[in-house]
């Protein structure tokens, strides 16, 4: 079993449209949780993250955790073009041995104009 | 402020060669971690490097890789001799040490190998 499982897509949605983007996971230790967007060849790019359960906002984008149900989304308003991307999630926790972010595969997702 | 580079983009070996990936993390960024994805796989975790030292590599597949941070510096990844199962994105990322935590990672662009 993975340790964060993601939906590869692709996501197609038109312009102006909310988005919604999940991850689950399964290790109950994870602390803190990253969304990343990756534009084709080139490196990811932090968004945003997360502590625990509850919800973040940055403009139009809300990144939302419940651990109860290890679920882990990412909502984007007003949709437009350029969040073409690949969008991966990824999760964090101290003191577990490995230092790293452990990802999800990520999700294609494709604004129409 | 410049972002995490690495060097070079892309590289094309043949199998049994050896190859040198370069990273240069932001100024100031004391952790610095490789990661690497493979095809139709998610980015999996390498090593990290708190300053000059090796904080945790159990994330490096085989004796065939050695990594190493001069001076707490840039880094380098080193895989000798290559395989085709090497092939494949390296991504170095850093980060600053906030209170022994580390999850704010910035990513560079990537180095793409493909061993032929």
């Amino acid at each position: 079993q993975k340790e964060v499982e993601q939906d590869p897509g692709p996501l197609s949605v038109p312009e102006g449209a909310i988005v919604s983007l999940n991850c689950t996971y399964s290790n109950s230790a994870f602390q803190y949780f990253m969304w990343y967007r990756q534009y084709s060849r080139k490196g990811p790019e932090l968004l945003m993250y997360t502590y625990s359960s509850g919800n973040k906002e940055d403009g139009r984008f809300t990144a939302q955790v419940d651990k109860s149900s290890k679920y882990i989304s990412l909502f984007i308003r007003d949709s437009q073009p350029s969040d073409s991307a690949t969008y991966l999630c990824a999760s964090w926790y101290s003191g577990g041995g490995a230092d790293g972010l452990t990802f999800g595969k990520g999700t294609h997702l494709i604004i129409q104009p | 402020e410049a972002g995490v580079t690495q060097f070079p983009s892309h590289s094309v070996i043949e199998k049994g060669q050896t190859v040198t990936l370069r990273c240069d993390p932001i100024s100031g960024h004391d952790n610095l971690y490789w990661y690497r994805r493979v095809m139709g796989k998610e980015i999996k975790f390498l090593l990290h490097f708190v300053k000059e030292s090796k904080q945790d590599e159990s994330g490096m597949p085989n004796n065939r890789f050695l990594a190493e941070r001069t001076g707490g510096t840039y880094s380098t990844l080193k895989v000798q001799p290559a395989e085709l199962e090497d092939s494949g994105v390296y991504f170095c990322a850093s980060s600053q040490d906030v209170g022994g935590y580390s999850y704010e990672q910035y990513f560079g662009p990537g180095t793409r190998l493909t061993v032929t």
